[in-house]
């Protein structure tokens, strides 16, 4: 089945605590992306890679980092997670960006303490 | 930062009315895709409109792109409850940077 898979699904943190989320897709697609959804913010994007080594800054880059060292794969990192990083986190998949739609993952439910 | 501006934001109706979802922009796109989101779960793309004046339909749903690639209606006919959810407006420039616009919560009672 063609999907975006994220891990984990839920998490609680403490402040400081280093953390990454996995993200994983079977569809060769060459466009990924990680977007944060707030209550009232809707949804926002972190970052985004158009392809394998190639990542740039979204809307709302500042406490994360990420890595696309094959195409699959596109971790976020939280090297010293805070709590205004709490927040419902989405990794997306596209073959060509905006014109093809993105394919979401299910969520991961992050709560920093 | 391009906007994007969804009307309304809330709309509650009967089972079998027609309604009209509209997402607004001052921002020219290239592409402006619709996705329906459900609770607990990521959006889902519905259509991806990039033609100005391209209208799409999608069973009981009609997406619609403004002739300036700047606006975009979803309109739902004889709506059911199987349509709940969150309808989400997202606009494309260039392939790399998606904006999101607010959302419309969408109750749809039997």
């Amino acid at each position: 089945e063609a999907q975006v898979t994220q891990n984990p699904r839920y998490l609680i943190t403490v402040t400081g605590k280093k953390l990454t989320v996995t993200c994983s897709q079977n569809m060769n697609h060459e466009y990924m992306s990680w977007y944060r959804q707030d209550p009232g913010l809707g949804l926002r994007q972190i970052y985004y890679s158009m392809n394998v080594e190639v990542t740039d800054k979204g809307d709302v880059p500042e406490g994360y980092k990420v890595s696309r060292k094959e195409k699959r794969n596109f971790p976020l990192i939280l090297e010293s997670p805070s709590p205004n990083q709490t927040s419902l986190y989405f990794c997306a998949s596209s073959p060509r960006g905006g014109w093809g739609g993105y394919t979401f993952g299910s969520g991961t439910r992050l709560t920093v303490v | 930062t391009q906007l994007l501006e969804q009307s309304p934001q809330f709309l509650s109706i009967q089972e079998g009315e027609n309604l009209t979802v509209y997402c607004n922009s001052s921002s020219v796109f290239s592409s402006l895709q619709w996705y329906r989101q459900e609770p607990g779960e990521g959006p889902v793309l519905l259509v991806t409109v990039v033609t100005g004046g391209e209208v799409k339909k999608l069973k009981r749903l009609t997406f619609q792109f403004g002739d300036a690639r700047k606006d975009s209606s979803l309109h739902i006919t004889a709506a059911q409850p199987g349509d709940t959810g969150l309808y989400l407006c997202a606009g494309d420039n260039a392939g790399n940077m998606l904006t999101f616009g607010g959302g419309t919560r969408l109750m749809v009672k039997p």
